[in-house]
């Protein structure tokens, strides 16, 4: 199975910073990679796939980049509203597997 | 307005069987494929199952295969995962989702299996 780990495991940052979290695949995973974002209580919300593909309707402040076995999710000018758990997931090979989690908090 | 709606969970015994139904609208519900994924308290999501448009191909992770079954009407807008022999590790929120080409296009909200005697 491909192992996909996060860093951090959490952050926290002011409002209007730009933050980045990592992903990275235990193998090469061409660009078969998403984010997703998390609220407590609700269920996972798409931000991007293919590995910086903008879902419809996600504004333009999160970017992705990254191929193989190294990506980057990067959220723009933080908002109160960003506050979540940001988790990545290949998609190359089954089983599908999801990295453990980022958890973003606002100062 | 795009609704995914998952119902079935609740207590369940030790080695006992339940069966998830996720009842959608607001989208062609035979172009997608459908997905279950799950999320363990205060723990990560992991995925379950998938299943093509057609309902000719489903996929499971080696954990699960011949323990959970996945199906789909596309007459009802529904997509189903019976779980029998369940264990206490079962025991998590079960959020369907649909999916198009590459993308997860849309999530339901969850339903809770909790496994205990």
């Amino acid at each position: 199975d491909i192992q996909m780990t996060q860093s951090p495991s959490s952050l926290s940052a002011s409002v209007g910073d730009r933050v980045t979290i990592t992903c990275r695949a235990s193998q090469g995973i061409r660009n078969y990679l998403a984010w997703f974002q998390q609220k407590p209580g609700k269920g996972p919300k798409s931000l991007i796939y293919g590995a910086s593909s903008l879902q419809s309707g996600v504004p333009s402040k999160f970017s992705g980049s990254g191929f193989g076995t190294d990506f980057t999710l990067t959220i723009n000018s933080l908002q109160t509203e960003d506050s979540a758990t940001y988790y990545c997931q290949q998609y190359d090979s089954y089983p599908w597997t999801f990295g453990q989690g980022t958890k973003v908090e606002i100062k | 307005e795009v609704l995914l709606m998952e119902s079935g969970g609740g207590l369940v015994k030790p080695g006992g069987s339940l069966r998830l139904s996720c009842t959608v609208s607001g989208f062609t519900f035979s172009s997608y494929s459908m997905i279950w994924v799950r999320q363990a308290p205060g723990k990560g999501l992991e995925w379950v199952s998938s299943i093509s448009s057609s309902g000719n191909y489903m996929y499971y992770p080696d954990s699960l295969r011949g323990r959970f079954t996945i199906s789909r009407d596309n007459a009802k807008n529904s997509v189903y995962l019976q779980m029998n022999s369940l264990r206490a590790e079962d025991t998590a929120v079960y959020y369907c989702a649909a999916r198009s080409g590459e993308t997860i296009e849309y999530w339901g909200q969850g339903t809770l299996v909790t496994v205990s005697s």
